[in-house]
């Protein structure tokens, strides 16, 4: 197995546009989250998914940001009408069931301009 | 609300022994120990279950004390491979995603 994978690695777009980020977790966990880290910060929870079925999602999420994970496989990651405090880290991990340790991607740094 | 942890940062020479406490005001049901460079995703360390557990792993280990809500990882004969930011983490709440805690920046100097 790969590990967990991420795209784009990096993307810069301007105030007001739409992105989507992909995450492809390890084929054999069925748990995926999406956290967002800035520069010296831990990261900070956005939203989970146990297969295909978005079990927590951080209040703090604003209604810009929307996820979805079909089929229980790869998940995306949409912020609409960006801002600039959108800027940061978007990290994928994924997990099985149970007590067990993330595995995390390697992460999308997106830069709003 | 987020762990804290202490310290904020930690500069060592190779060889030296550190520790690293986090610490919640909210309920621990199991702690999670991450390692991250700089430029680089967090990497999985270790995961304590238990009030009392205490995990080894090389020269890295931890402990975690449920009733005071805290725990500590402990690095010993610190190797310059050591350096990177260090976060606890832990379900709150019976939540099932973690919450990590404010992150520890180790510095191992030869």
């Amino acid at each position: 197995d790969t590990g967990v994978s991420q795209d784009p690695r990096h993307k810069i777009t301007k105030r007001g546009q739409n992105v989507t980020f992909r995450c492809d977790p390890i084929s054999e966990h069925n748990r995926l989250y999406w956290y967002r880290q800035t520069l010296g910060q831990g990261p900070e929870f956005l939203t989970y998914f146990q297969n295909e079925a978005q079990l927590e999602k951080s209040r703090l999420l604003s209604d810009r940001f929307s996820a979805e994970r079909p089929k229980g496989s790869f998940s995306t990651l949409e912020i609409q009408r960006t801002e600039q405090g959108d800027s940061a880290m978007y990290l994928c991990a994924s997990s099985s069931t149970g007590p067990y340790g993330y595995t995390f991607g390697s992460g999308t740094r997106l830069t709003v301009v | 609300q987020q762990p804290v942890q202490s310290p904020q940062a930690v500069i060592l020479r190779e060889g030296e022994d550190a520790v690293i406490n986090c610490s919640s005001s909210k309920a621990l049901y199991s702690v999670h120990w991450y390692r991250q460079k700089h430029g680089e995703a967090p990497v999985f360390l270790m995961i304590l279950l238990k009030g009392g557990e205490q995990k080894g792993h090389e020269k890295i280990s931890a402990s975690f004390n449920e009733k005071k809500q805290q725990s500590s990882l402990y690095l010993t004969a610190s190797q310059l491979s050591y350096s990177g930011t260090y976060f606890c983490g832990g379900p709150q709440t019976g939540a099932n995603n973690l919450f990590f805690g404010t992150g520890t920046r180790l510095t191992v100097i030869p």
